[in-house]
């Protein structure tokens, strides 16, 4: 199999703090993990890509400093959301590929809302 | 700028009826093709990939790629109402580092 776990699946935070999201492959080394963002209705978006061991690469418009991802092994890889305000509420999803595959699995998501 | 074009819908069918959705790509260099699906508030889960042209059957499913027309469809026999959920076709180009072009999605519904 090719699991992907997510933690938390929810969470409320008040604005101005911090939260942090882990995506784990359960079964399979990820060398590359992805990173997602889904507002409602609308498709998914990607963030940023992680490999192992290296910085992250972000898309245009996402904020590196506000969304700090560090894939620090080749099976967890973490998302914190800094200084959260109510417009970075979303669905966050991660996802992870084998190495040397193009095959993305998906991990649960996570639904964060700003107060 | 890679594209991945999907027809939004509603598409809808009524039970036992064969859906299709279809997608079409612009980077005439994408090797891999995937389709994902998912439910309402759920996450994508991988419900086939396919890499050659012609026809890749798996159970009720089967996707069918055409390089040339830069094409890629999924058929779903035998639709029952658990299929409702929206389908997003996902491309993989030369060399982009891994990451998956997504198209939009086609939202299906299946009729009791």
């Amino acid at each position: 199999g090719a699991v992907v776990s997510q933690h938390p699946s929810r969470v409320i935070c008040k604005s101005g703090t911090s939260v942090k999201i882990e995506c784990r492959s359960l079964d399979f080394q990820a060398t590359t993990m992805f990173w997602y963002r889904q507002f409602p209705k609308q498709s998914l978006m990607l963030m940023a890509t992680s490999n192992e061991g290296s910085k992250a690469t972000y898309e245009q418009g996402v904020e590196k400093d506000k969304f700090l991802i560090n894939h620090a092994s080749l099976t967890l890889s973490t998302l914190t959301v800094t200084s959260a305000h109510p417009e970075d509420s979303s669905f966050y999803i991660c996802s992870a590929s084998r190495e040397g595959a193009d095959t993305q699995y998906f991990g649960p998501g996570t639904r964060l809302t700003v107060l | 700028q890679k594209e991945v074009e999907q027809n939004s819908g509603p598409l809808s069918v009524p039970e036992g009826a064969i859906a299709s959705l279809n997608c079409t790509y612009s980077d005439r260099g994408s090797q891999s093709f995937f389709w994902y699906r998912q439910y309402s508030g759920k996450s994508p889960e991988l419900i086939m990939s396919i890499y050659s042209n012609g026809d890749k059957e798996d159970g009720r499913f089967t996707a069918q790629l055409n390089k040339a027309s830069q094409y890629v469809s999924l058929l779903i026999r035998d639709s029952q109402p658990s299929d409702s959920a929206t389908y997003l076709c996902a491309v993989h180009g030369e060399g982009s580092a891994r990451q998956l072009t997504f198209g939009s999605g086609t939202q299906l519904t299946v009729l009791p």
